[in-house]
């Protein structure tokens, strides 16, 4: 079965410091893993996406995430937080089997201290 | 290009009533996908539509259906309200590689 999960609910950083929140699958197919961010009462924004081309995925904010097979992990990073960066992320995973329907994991929340 | 929309982007509605939300997909996506987001069960899939045609669905009882239109926009619907279904119900519409961008919600509340 295919799943997803992010080992941080809640992780705290300071601003100025580097972002890490990790998240790992399973599927039994090639997936296709993307990090989504939502803000307060706002949908949810598409951050990167890794469909099978590079390992090392950038996206926009200055994120990027390391696709690593061996690892079944797909970690997002930052060097540096922004107040801005504050809000909820999601790792998610869709496989060729499976259409189009994503299935995401349950969130980490990322606090942005002064 | 405009993103996706998604009307009302809020409703307030009774236990027993019906609901239908609407969705108008990227200029020139044809597949929409519909999600529940709850505070308890976080994001759930719904259901997808591409040409007019239900390609997947999820994990949810026959009250919750949909529908999309030769234009590409979709309908969601709700019938016989449950408190439980108080949530935000997102769409999404794909691009050729798979990723999926989403409009910013219905925030549904039964009473």
């Amino acid at each position: 079965a295919q799943s997803v999960t992010q080992l941080d609910s809640h992780v705290s950083v300071s601003e100025g410091t580097p972002v890490l929140l990790r998240c790992n699958y399973s599927s039994s197919y090639s997936p296709s893993l993307f990090w989504y961010v939502q803000h307060p009462n706002k949908g949810l924004q598409l951050l990167l996406k890794y469909t099978s081309a590079a390992t090392l995925v950038k996206g926009i904010n200055g994120f990027e995430a390391e696709f690593k097979k061996s690892e079944t992990s797909f970690h997002l990073t930052k060097p540096s937080a922004h107040m801005s960066d504050a809000a909820e992320y999601f790792c998610v995973v869709t496989f060729s089997g499976g259409y189009n329907k994503l299935i995401f994991g349950a969130g980490t929340r990322l606090a942005v201290h002064p | 290009k405009a993103g996706v929309t998604q009307t009302p982007r809020y409703l307030i509605k009774t236990r027993g009533q019906q609901v239908t939300l609407s969705c108008s997909p990227i200029s020139g996506h044809r597949s929409v996908s519909w999600y529940q987001q709850t505070p308890g069960q976080g994001l759930q899939f719904l259901f997808e539509y591409f040409s007019e045609t239900q390609r997947n669905k999820g994990n949810f009882p026959g009250r919750f259906s949909g529908r999309q239109f030769s234009n590409s926009r979709s309908e969601m619907n709700v019938s016989t309200l449950e408190l439980g279904d108080s949530a935000l119900y997102l769409c999404a519409s794909r691009t050729i590689d798979g990723a999926q961008y989403f409009g910013p919600g219905t925030r549904l509340l039964v009473l």
